[in-house]
């Protein structure tokens, strides 16, 4: 069962701007991830930000969660072209037990 | 390279046949799991191994089925291959188990069944 979705599906930018990506999940989580897979290679994991927090920062990246919405969002600074890629959020499933990705969000950032 | 090592990168067989991916977790992890993406099906859960135990089963084919050794690497074995099961095969690896840790994800192999 697929826990959390992005919003939007695709997302393009010029080089400097900033990008926001939301997900959005249905039950309780104690945790959720974020990360970011180049065109057909692995997922790289970016940030996990447990319940109890409300914003989590690394480099360029912002997390925030509300849980009151169960919701998520990813906010990348000054965007270059290399952050080019697909972003996907993944929840715990219902057992708690494996991480579940939503469909992703497919980010173009234009020179 | 992110310690998630999976072989082959590129897989081209035919209908019927049967393949086994292999996967060698990241140094010190236990947990292994096997994810499958596709276009129009996303990166969909396998099946989960924890220092040699199953854990947990998700969308897996009974054509499909998977072991971890007690050298901790894992093999996901595809039987009677339908052209359906085109996909990108990840593996991917983490400190404990439950959903509590991140993944370390492998580069993945690409199957294409013709």
């Amino acid at each position: 069962s697929q826990q959390g979705e992005e919003d939007p599906q695709a997302l393009s930018i010029q080089e400097g701007e900033n990008a926001t990506m939301n997900c959005s999940y249905k039950t309780s989580i104690n945790n959720l991830q974020w990360y970011r897979q180049n065109s057909g290679r692995g997922l790289v994991h970016l940030i996990l930000i447990r319940s109890n927090e409300r914003e989590k920062h690394s480099g360029r990246l912002r997390v925030t969660l509300d849980t009151s919405k169960k919701s998520s969002s990813l906010l990348i600074t000054a965007s270059r072209a290399a952050d080019t890629a697909s972003y996907f959020c993944a929840t715990p499933d219902n057992y708690g037990q494996n991480f579940v990705f939503g469909p992703g969000t497919r980010l173009s950032v234009l020179p | 390279d992110s310690g998630v090592t999976q072989t082959p990168k590129h897989l081209i067989t035919a209908t019927g046949q049967r393949v086994t991916l292999r996967c060698s977790p990241r140094s010190g992890d236990l947990s292994v799991y096997w994810y499958q993406q596709s276009l129009d099906q996303g990166l969909q859960f396998l099946i989960h191994y924890y220092n040699g135990e199953e854990r947990a089963k998700g969308n897996i084919l009974e054509r499909f089925s998977a072991q971890q050794f007690p050298d901790l690497h894992s093999e996901l074995n595809l039987s009677s291959l339908e052209l359906g099961d085109s996909a990108l095969y990840f593996c991917a690896s983490s400190t404990g188990s439950g959903g509590l840790y991140g993944y370390t994800f492998g580069s993945g192999t690409r199957l294409t069944v013709v």
